[in-house]
């Protein structure tokens, strides 16, 4: 079955560079793909969703990439601020109803 | 847009008791899911049921029994409490129709004494 390894598990970046965000899955079949963030005490919230047929997606501050040979998905965040701080998790939806998660990036922006 | 409401936002039990989590979206979507997420850990399926009284065991089901009384609503019964159980229980739905965007409740964290 589909296989996701999400590097890396912690990151800390200063207010304002760049965070990068990685997931790698292994069935090549997968066509739905999503960001979700995660704040302390919190649940997932819906950040974007890419599909098999785009490869870049924008949103509010971040851009999410997929690179369909090379089967990697990755979140760019442009300028992070510490609004930011919080844990991400991609998810792949299998095509039979479930979804592969990542097992999480938690994201420390120091001010 | 829609809601996922999950009852109760806390629930302490004791260990060997029989605990029952709610869940209700209004979404109308078709397919609803139950996750365990241990503290600073990823989600793990539990169940989950494609459509209105169907049931589909998770990679964690052992120890827990589901049910989908109505497509609205999903319910998750923790058999038998025990002290490792402590975790956020997150309830979540989807639809083919909204491209499979998986919408998630705020969760209910379960505390065995």
């Amino acid at each position: 079955g589909e296989q996701v390894e999400q590097r890396p598990p912690h990151l800390s970046v200063r207010e304002g560079d760049s965070a990068v965000i990685t997931c790698t899955y292994t069935d090549p079949n997968s066509y739905y793909f999503f960001w979700y963030k995660q704040e302390p005490g919190a649940s997932l919230q819906l950040l974007m969703k890419v599909f098999s047929s785009t490869e870049i997606n924008e949103g509010q501050g971040f851009t999410v990439l997929l690179n369909k040979k090379d089967k990697r998905l990755s979140l760019n965040l442009t300028a992070a601020h510490p609004g930011d701080s919080a844990a991400y998790f991609c998810a792949v939806h299998t095509g039979n109803y479930k979804y592969v998660f990542g097992a999480g990036t938690r994201l420390k922006v120091i001010a | 847009g829609g809601i996922i409401t999950q009852t109760p936002k806390f629930l302490i039990g004791q260990e060997g008791q029989k605990l029952t989590l709610k869940c209700q979206q209004n979404f109308n979507h078709d397919t609803m899911y139950w996750y365990r997420q241990d503290s600073g850990k990823g989600l793990r399926l539990i169940y989950y049921s494609i459509t209105e009284n169907d049931l589909q065991k998770g990679d964690l089901s052992e120890g827990y029994d589901a049910s989908r009384e109505k497509k609205s609503s999903f319910s998750l019964t923790v058999t038998s409490a025990q002290k490792n159980e402590m975790a956020v229980f997150l309830c979540a739905s989807s639809s083919r129709d909204s491209s499979y965007e998986q919408y998630f409740g705020p969760g209910t964290r379960l505390t065995v004494l």
